[in-house]
Order: C-alpha cells, then structure tokens, then sequence
C-alpha cells in the first residue's frame, strides 16, 4: 500500500461503545494529523503529533483520545461519543511540522453514532 | 481568530464554461495559500499552493489561483471545465509564523460539472 491509508472505512456505533480509527502512511513522514469533516462545516484539526509528541490539541473533548505509538501510525481511540460526533474523519501525514510541508490525506472513516 | 471564506457552496457548470471559486482569509500576517480537491470517491488531495514569489500559480489539470494580497484574496480559476472536473473544492490558509504547519480550511465548494 502506499500513502495514507484509514481502516475503517465506515463505522456505526452506540453512544456506549469503545472503538478506534487507524490510520497508517507510507511515506516516510514524521508528522500526523486528525480531522473532522461534518456536515455543512468546515474541516477542522483535532490533533497534531510530530515525531509521535502531540503538539496540538485543538480543544477537542476527552471523548477522543489520540495515541501516537510511532510516526507510521496514528490511532483515535472513541468514547461514550454523541450523536453530532457522527462526521468523516480524515487523516493526515507531512514530512514535519515545521515551516510548510504538503499534508497528504487518507480516504476517511466515515463515522454514525447512534 | 483566522478564517477562510468561500463563497460559493455550489456551482454547477457546462463543460467548457470557465471557473473562478472565491477564497478570502482573514489573517493580516504572512501566509501559504492552498487549494485542495476531492473528486468523488476519492482522497482530499492538493491541487495547488502558494509560499512566495510570482501570486499566480499554476496547478495540476489547467487550474491556476492568483493571490491578491491587498483583497486577503486567493480566487481559483480554470478557463474551460470538463465533466472530470466534478469535485468538492477546499480552499487552506497555514500562518506562516505558527511555529506548526496547521491549516485553516474553508467550507468547501461543490462544483458540478454538466456534460
């Protein structure tokens, strides 16, 4: 496989349930990014970790819990989540985070929570 | 805070129409520009940027933005559309002074393209 790849693809969940989004990139990279796309809004950054530290934490709730084990992967671990936390999260590696380096994007995890 | 705006939600177009998607920012430092697209099915990728030098870049497939940095302005613009075209188009900012590289998206433009 090559570039970003996110596993699953699709999810549906209870409010009650403990699941987790993988993201994986082949590229070489040593920054990696989570966003949310909902309906109707903008995408918005959750969390960045560059060199598997997070350097920002875009004042998401404890609901969402990142973990970042090495720079390849990237994983979101889910929570006693809400009906509006249904949205595509996106993926994302660049080379660094510093100065300005090309985010490439995953295909997504489309997520329904019930 | 820093904002993008685009202004168009939705575009529909016959093929070989010509396209210009507006993108204004909000913040008065220095900035990259970017513009991104996502076809149907596909991953959000990018279709263009701007770091410095000459405000109006070329892309891939015929696109080009110039950059005005009096307007805060990034429009994007293609002289004639193929049905290929068809896509949802994302407009990015990154500050060039944040000490991370984070863009700013805006809400994305939908283009349908007519055959």
């Amino acid at each position: 496989e090559t570039g970003v790849t996110q596993t699953p693809r699709h999810l549906v969940m209870g409010m009650t349930n403990k699941k987790s989004l993988k993201c994986e990139q082949h590229l070489g990279h040593n920054a990696m990014y989570w966003y949310k796309q909902s309906a109707k809004k903008p995408l918005e950054l959750m969390f960045v970790y560059n060199f598997k530290e997070q350097t920002e934490n875009n004042s998401v709730p404890s609901r969402f819990s990142p973990e970042c084990p090495n720079s390849s992967h990237l994983f979101l671990h889910l929570h006693t989540l809400q009906p509006e936390d249904s949205a595509l999260y996106l993926c994302a590696s660049s080379l660094k985070t510093s100065g300005y380096n090309e985010q490439f994007f995953g295909p997504g995890t489309r997520l329904t929570v019930l | 805070a820093q904002s993008v705006s685009q202004h168009n939600h939705h575009v529909i177009l016959s093929e070989a129409a010509s396209l210009e998607l507006g993108c204004n920012y909000s913040y008065g430092g220095t900035v990259n520009l970017f513009w991104y697209v996502q076809y149907p099915g596909q991953h959000l990728q990018l279709l263009l940027k701007y770091f410095s030098g000459d405000p109006l870049v070329k892309g891939i497939k015929g696109f080009e933005a110039e950059f005005i940095k009096s307007k805060f302005s990034f429009n994007l613009r293609k002289p004639s559309v193929q049905w290929s075209d068809t896509a949802e188009y994302f407009c990015a900012v990154n500050k060039v002074n944040n000490a991370g590289n984070m863009l700013t998206f805006g809400g994305g433009t939908r283009l349908m393209v007519k055959p």
